[in-house]
């Protein structure tokens, strides 16, 4: 069962634009959702949340939107940078135990 | 700040073979502990954590087991690898402590390949 689900594996955006990830859930009780960037060979690092209760949160250059009607997250980037080239990973946390991440969206961003 | 140590960190192993991959955990105390597998091309699977020594919560059936014999070690083991067990293995804390919110600490992994 694919609690939360990335539906793009692969996105492309040009330096300086917007790059938006996007990601579905199923399971209703999660508290939080998390946003995660990973280099290859290397463990994933924290990135962004936002609470079952919010609908939007900014942190500089990143920000989340929760959709909890359509059970969907997206991640916006502006504006991109190379080194926000990584597989970032989008997780659902429940009970104060769990965390449960989605497959990853391989960002490359082109000069 | 935490740090997590994680070894071996690259492991080639035949099938049949034992497992055991080790984490420590330095600059928190009593943290939740949990072990995720990310196998080729795929996400990123939970397959263990840990509220406290010795209780152990699995969330995927398979040869793997976990413990937790003191409060900033976990382990990983296999009496018997199979193929589908290569993938590289990440230990992980909450980053901040006592704050449970999903915001997790990675070690740098563990990367099994089992032929």
């Amino acid at each position: 069962d694919q609690q939360v689900k990335q539906n793009s594996p692969s996105l492309s955006v040009q330096e300086g634009r917007i790059s938006i990830l996007n990601c579905d859930y199923t399971n209703s009780m999660f508290d939080y959702f998390l946003w995660y960037k990973k280099y290859p060979a290397e463990g994933p690092t924290f990135l962004i949340s936002i609470s079952s209760i919010k609908d939007k949160n900014e942190d500089g250059r990143f920000t989340v939107f929760l959709n909890k009607s359509a059970k969907h997250l997206s991640l916006h980037i502006v504006p991109s940078q190379p080194g926000d080239s990584a597989v970032y990973f989008c997780a659902g946390f429940q009970g104060a135990q769990k965390l449960v991440f989605g497959q990853g969206t391989r960002l490359t961003i082109n000069p | 700040s935490q740090t997590i140590h994680q070894w071996p960190a690259t492991l080639v192993q035949p099938v049949g073979s034992p497992l055991s991959l080790e984490c420590t955990v330095e600059g928190t105390s009593n943290p939740n502990l949990y072990w995720y597998r990310q196998a080729a091309g795929r996400g990123l699977q939970l397959l263990f954590y840990s509220v406290g020594i010795g209780q152990i919560s699995s969330e995927v059936p398979q040869n793997l087991s976990a413990s937790r014999p003191q409060d900033r070690q976990f382990i990983l083991s296999s009496k018997k690898l199979l193929l589908s067990d290569s993938g590289f293995y990440l230990c992980a804390c909450p980053l901040a402590a006592g704050v449970n919110t999903g915001e997790l600490f990675f070690g740098e992994g563990s990367r099994l390949t089992v032929l």
